[in-house]
C-alpha cells in the first residue's frame, strides 16, 4: 500500500520553466522530507519541513508543507539541467518516528 | 564530519548464497536503517537499529537479518538469496533524541546488489 503518492511520476521540461510536484497522503504527517536522488547513488536530503503552513526555501526550490500535515509540494523555479534527478517525498507519521514512509518519486529530466 | 560509507559498491551473488552488506554511520549519529530500493521506485524500509538492538522493521523476511555495533557500524545479512533481492540497498544514519533533527536521515552511496 502506498501512503504517500507523488505525482507527476515523471516529468520532462525545457531549461527555465517552472515546475510544481506533489506529495499527497490521507495521514498526518509529523514531519516530511524531501529528497533528490541521481542514479546509482544515496539520496540526498534537501529540506525538513515540521509544522503546518511551513514554507522553506533552498535558492530556486519552494518547499510547502500543508496546514493540516497531510501534503506537500516542491516548487522549482527556472530549472536548469543540473535539476535533472529522481525527486522522493519521505514522512515520518505523528508518533512514529522508526520508519519513514517514502513516496515513489518523481523522475525530472530538464532539457536544455 | 564524516559521511555514510557503504561496502561493497557492487556485488553479484547466486540465488541461494548469502550476502553481507556493510556500513559505517555519519560521525555523531547512533541509528541506522536499512532500505532496499528497486530500480525505479522509491525505498522500502527494512529495518532500524538503535543502541545495537532493532528498533523497528518492515515487510521484510526472517533472512533479512542485520546488526549495529557499538560504533554504531551496521551489517545487513542476507540469507538464501531469491533474484528478486536484486536491488540497490541503502544504509542511512540519524541521531535519535535530538528534536527535529532525529528526523533526518542521511544516506550512503548504497550498494547494488545483483542475484543471478
Amino acid at each position: 500500500t502506498q501512503l504517500l503518492e507523488q505525482s507527476p511520476q515523471f516529468l520532462s521540461i525545457q531549461e527555465g520553466e517552472n515546475l510544481t510536484v506533489y506529495c499527497n497522503s490521507s495521514s498526518v504527517f509529523s514531519s516530511l522530507q524531501w529528497y533528490r536522488q541521481e542514479p546509482g547513488e544515496g539520496p540526498v536530503l534537501l529540506v525538513t519541513v515540521v509544522t503546518g503552513g511551513e514554507v522553506k526555501k533552498l535558492k530556486r526550490l519552494t518547499f510547502q508543507f500543508g496546514d493540516a500535515r497531510k501534503d506537500s509540494s516542491l516548487h522549482i523555479t527556472a530549472a536548469q539541467p543540473g535539476d535533472t534527478g529522481l525527486y522522493l517525498c519521505a514522512g515520518y507519521y505523528a508518533g512514529n518516528n522508526r520508519k519513514l514512509i517514502w513516496g515513489l518519486g518523481t523522475s525530472l529530466a530538464v532539457n536544455p | 564530519e564524516t559521511g555514510v560509507t557503504q561496502s561493497p559498491t557492487h556485488l553479484i551473488k547466486t540465488r541461494g548464497q548469502q550476502v553481507t552488506l556493510r556500513c559505517s554511520s555519519q560521525s555523531g549519529h547512533n541509528t541506522v536503517s536499512w532500505y532496499q530500493q528497486a530500480l525505479g521506485q522509491g525505498p522500502q524500509f527494512i529495518f532500524q537499529y538503535y543502541r545495537e538492538e532493532e528498533n523497528g522493521r518492515g515487510n521484510f523476511p526472517p533472512r533479512f537479518s542485520g546488526l549495529q555495533f557499538p560504533n554504531y557500524s551496521s551489517e545487513l545479512n542476507v540469507n538464501a538469496l531469491e533474484l528478486d533481492d536484486s536491488a540497490l540497498y541503502l544504509c542511512a544514519s540519524s541521531l535519535a533524541g535530538g528534536g527535529s533533527s532525529a528526523y533526518e536521515q542521511y544516506f550512503g552511496p548504497g550498494t547494488r546488489l545483483t542475484v543471478t
